[in-house]
């Protein structure tokens, strides 16, 4: 079935440690995005790639970064300098010459 | 910057009542995009309507109506006979036609009891 898988559905990690979500498409879409949401707050965009090999930053860049190598991957790593990362992330796609973009399940990350 | 308002934070109702969201939107751009996306309990986002800021025709799917007003920046959503499936959060976005970018407001949680 196609899709945007996000795994793993729940994490847990150690305050300092750096950490990695994985969001995996096979939709063939060209742009992949990455959101946060907070208990009570809308989505915010930490990252996005239009394209492989090229990302730009979101409104909430500090402390995340990312890569975008093949097509269908967009990995998010949580860096110990972001100060606050318990959060529950939101990984989407779209595709060329669409307007709406279409989102995984989430990872609920923990940190303690 | 583009801001997206939703003043409601929870709505609860009575199976079978009629509900309607507000979304206010603010942008200096003419041409945009607004959506309207439902999170149920699972956490995926899942996406209902998209409509350009130049067309302003009003639009039912089943028992989901939108109206957009330009002259009063709003894309209200409306559930029609809500049943308790239709319990969850509702995001209103909006994005430019530059880079697609979504700016959600805070979303509104509607209950739907039996």
């Amino acid at each position: 079935d196609g899709g945007i898988t996000q795994s793993p559905k729940y994490l847990f990690r150690k305050e300092g440690q750096n950490v990695t979500l994985s969001c995996e498409q096979n939709l063939n879409h060209d742009a992949m995005y990455w959101y946060r949401q907070d208990p009570g707050q809308g989505l915010r965009l930490i990252y996005y790639s239009q394209i492989v090999n090229d990302f730009q930053k979101g409104d909430i860049a500090e402390g995340y970064s990312v890569s975008r190598e093949k097509k269908e991957s967009f990995p998010l790593t949580v860096t110990s300098a972001q100060k606050n990362p318990t959060a529950f992330y939101l990984c989407a796609s779209r595709p060329h010459l669409r307007t709406e973009a279409f989102f995984g399940q989430g990872t609920r990350l923990t940190v303690v | 910057a583009q801001k997206v308002t939703q003043a409601q934070t929870e709505i609860s109702v009575v199976e079978k009542e009629d509900v309607t969201l507000d979304c206010v939107y603010e942008t200096r751009d003419t041409t945009y995009y607004l959506f309207w996306y439902k999170q149920p309990p699972s956490g995926e986002l899942v996406f209902l309507i998209r409509r350009n800021s130049f067309d302003e025709q009003n639009e039912i799917s089943g028992r989901y109506s939108w109206n957009f007003q330009k002259s009063t920046s709003s894309f209200n959503f409306t559930i029609t006979a809500s049943q308790v499936v239709d319990s969850a959060v509702y995001f209103c976005a909006h994005a430019l036609s530059n880079d697609y970018k979504l700016s959600f407001g805070a979303g509104t949680t509607v209950t739907v009891r039996a």
